[in-house]
């Protein structure tokens, strides 16, 4: 099956400081990527669409510079949180779906960020 | 609006028994379901889905879906539950079909489930 990984893992840095999160597709081109938020034993809140060779498409209520969002490759899409704070702090997730079978989705093992 | 909605944050069963993982669904046209768990600290892992078709799915590890389209429902089942089975399971709705649906996945609140030896 196909496999989408993110990296880092896990991060953490100083508030007022620019944090940068890698989403791949390892085996397969994505067009379109997804980027979610999860809070503590909480759902999955879409953030984003990621669209390859384009800008991205943001969900009502979240800033996009805060949030931005770059699809340059096929295979890669990344998040950069700027200027970070607390509450930014979270679990960030990516997601690809599968050109093979277009409703099937993969999500990578996602990324927890702590800022201090 | 388009929603999903778990009505349990957690349910408990002890190993051996049957579990169910409820799901229901308020989506316009004929979506598609899935249903995805979550270990501690994890990424997703797909199930099943439901695209068309027999309305009871079969997925992963033994656990099935069924869908009911007048009761909008589309709970997860396992006859027989494991401790390894404890996690967080999410049911997720993607409306239409592809590529007109963009591929966003509207997530219920999560489950956890708790299976005691």
């Amino acid at each position: 099956g196909a496999v989408v990984s993110q990296h880092p893992s896990r991060v953490i840095c100083k508030s007022g400081t620019s944090v940068k999160i890698e989403c791949r597709s390892l085996d397969f081109q994505a067009t379109t990527m997804f980027w979610y938020r999860q809070f503590p034993k909480q759902s999955l809140m879409l953030m984003a669409t990621s669209n390859e060779g384009s800008k991205a498409t943001y969900e009502q209520g979240v800033e996009k510079d805060k949030f931005l969002i770059n699809h340059a490759s096929l295979t890669l899409s990344t998040l950069t949180v700027t200027s970070a704070h607390p509450e930014d702090s979270s679990f960030y997730i990516c997601s690809a779906p599968w050109t093979v079978r277009r409703n099937e989705q993969f999500f990578g093992p996602g990324t927890r960020l702590t800022v201090l | 609006a388009q929603s999903v909605a778990q009505p349990e944050d957690q349910v408990n069963v002890a190993e051996g028994n049957p579990l169910t993982v409820k799901c229901t669904y308020s989506v316009s046209g004929n979506p598609y379901l899935f249903w995805y768990v979550q270990y501690p600290n994890r990424g997703l892992q797909f199930l099943l889905k439901y695209i068309t078709g027999d309305n009871l799915v079969k997925g992963s590890y033994g656990f099935e879906a069924e869908f009911n389209k007048s009761q909008t429902s589309f709970h997860l089942k396992k006859p027989s539950a494991l401790v390894s089975d404890s996690a967080l399971y999410f049911c997720a709705v993607s409306p239409g079909r592809w590529p007109g649906n963009t591929g966003k996945l509207i997530f219920g609140q999560g489950t956890t489930l708790q299976v005691k030896p």
